[in-house]
């Protein structure tokens, strides 16, 4: 069985450019769910997916930042316009019922320079 | 979502039992007890489950006392691939349901 797969791995981009990160979550599963680690910080949940649907999107920092799953299937992370604070680590995670516990992504490594 | 508090840091040696124990004093009836771990440039993997007494896979031993405001991640014979960051949480078992709230962790040093 394939994993979470995250792209790119790595992005620098300038402030106030955009950049989007993908996620294909293991096929089959329902629960598609946002991370990210800022420089020192703790991991941070950024929203959760059921299929289609946003369930939560309560850690979502403001309105720069723009998920979508179209089709419940991957999803998309976009960054419009990138600011110097939201450089950290990005990981996206997957589960569904039958399933203990959550399935982690490598996670995409995002630099706002 | 019941806080976690686990040690910072903690340094073994190859071959050695490594306890590691988390607090967890809030945690609800219906919370589940969850330990995972995190190499660098990878994201957290699961390890362990329980809700009550011991649970044990081929990775780890996982002992929760009777009030469950604790619990203590057990690897036996450490080796030094096992150097990474170890998490507590607490919350849903089958993770359908909503978000992980991660701690600072534990950061496991394995040496030779």
């Amino acid at each position: 069985e394939a994993g979470v797969t995250q792209f790119p791995s790595h992005s620098v981009i300038e402030k106030g450019q955009t950049v989007t990160l993908r996620c294909d979550p293991i096929s089959g599963h329902d629960n598609l769910y946002w991370y990210r680690r800022v420089m020192g910080k703790e991991i941070k949940f950024l929203l959760h997916f059921v299929k289609e649907s946003k369930q939560d999107e309560s850690g979502m920092p403001n309105n720069r930042f723009l998920a979508e799953r179209t089709g419940g299937t991957y999803s998309t992370l976009k960054v419009q316009p990138a600011e110097l604070e939201d450089s950290g680590v990005y990981f996206c995670a997957s589960s569904n019922r039958d399933y203990y516990g959550y399935t982690f992504g490598s996670g995409t490594r995002l630099t706002v320079v | 979502l019941a806080k976690t508090t686990q040690p910072i840091s903690m340094d073994s040696y190859e071959g050695q039992e490594v306890n590691i124990t988390c607090s967890h004093n809030n945690i609800a009836t219906n919370d589940y007890i969850t330990w995972y771990q995190q190499f660098p440039s990878q994201g957290p993997r699961f390890i362990i489950q329980g809700y009550k007494t011991k649970v044990t896979n081929e990775v780890a031993s996982l002992f929760i006392p009777a009030d469950r405001k604790s619990s203590t991640l057990s690897l036996p014979r450490v080796s030094l691939s096992d150097t990474a960051v170890y998490y507590c949480l607490v919350g849903d078992a089958l993770g359908n349901t909503g978000k992980l709230i991660f701690g600072q962790g534990t950061t496991l040093q394995v040496k030779p």
